[in-house]
């Protein structure tokens, strides 16, 4: 399946980098997500936007910083992380936010920060 | 109280086995429930969604208990395939979006 594509699928970033992380939902849905997975715990919501508009922030860190162009694409602009900071990072799409629809996660961006 | 508790296992399980366990959540204003899937170093996957009713996909069974506020996943028949983490997902708890459980591991063995 390739409905949600992430890159890169593997990154390791100094403290002081600037990165980015890419989403795109080839699934024609109005609502993306990003979820960050860290070891032994449960999906923490991000951000959540609603036609490139965004409707929830997860008081999340000013060093992540989302941007969504359009409503097939999903950033997520990384600088100067903690060691903390790293995860599995997850981009998730559904038709609509605000409903119980299914969600389909990509498959993932593995972020180290060293 | 976690808005959605799981016992994390892992459960061991012999090839053929039947496993089942439950997930509790603590909002009765919950409105949807789902199952997802996630195998090692992989992204979640719908597995299935639970109706109040109970409901059966092939050797899955889904249950919702709104009295006990608890919801259970049922596997007969175990495969080395099912070996992964199942995770609890509910949605309508907390402002509209999908609260995820911790999961609980799954191991099948021959």
């Amino acid at each position: 399946e390739t409905g949600v594509t992430q890159t890169p699928r593997h990154l390791v970033m100094g403290m002081t980098n600037k990165k980015s992380l890419k989403c795109e939902q080839h699934l024609g849905h109005n609502a993306m997500y990003w979820y960050k997975q860290s070891a032994k715990k449960p999906l923490e919501l991000m951000f959540v936007y609603s036609l490139e508009e965004r409707v929830e922030n997860n008081s999340v860190p000013s060093r992540f910083s989302p941007e969504c162009p359009n409503s097939s694409h999903l950033f997520l602009h990384l600088h100067t992380l903690q060691p903390e900071d790293s995860a599995l990072y997850l981009c998730a799409s559904s038709q609509y936010v605000d409903s119980g629809n299914t969600i389909y996660f990509g498959e993932g961006s593995w972020l180290t920060v060293v | 109280r976690k808005e959605v508790e799981q016992d994390p296992g892992p459960f061991n399980v012999p090839e053929g086995a039947t496993v089942a366990f439950n997930c509790t959540y603590s909002n009765s204003a919950s409105q949807s429930f789902f199952w997802y899937r996630q195998d090692c170093r992989k992204e979640p996957k719908l597995l299935m969604s639970v109706y109040s009713s109970g409901n059966e996909d092939g050797r899955f069974t889904a249950q919702l208990n709104r009295a006990s506020q608890y919801i259970s996943l049922l596997i007969r028949d175990s495969k080395l395939s099912d070996s992964a983490t199942y995770l609890c997902v509910l949605w309508g708890a907390a402002g509209n979006k999908l609260t995820f459980g911790g999961g609980t591991r799954v191991l099948v063995k021959p």
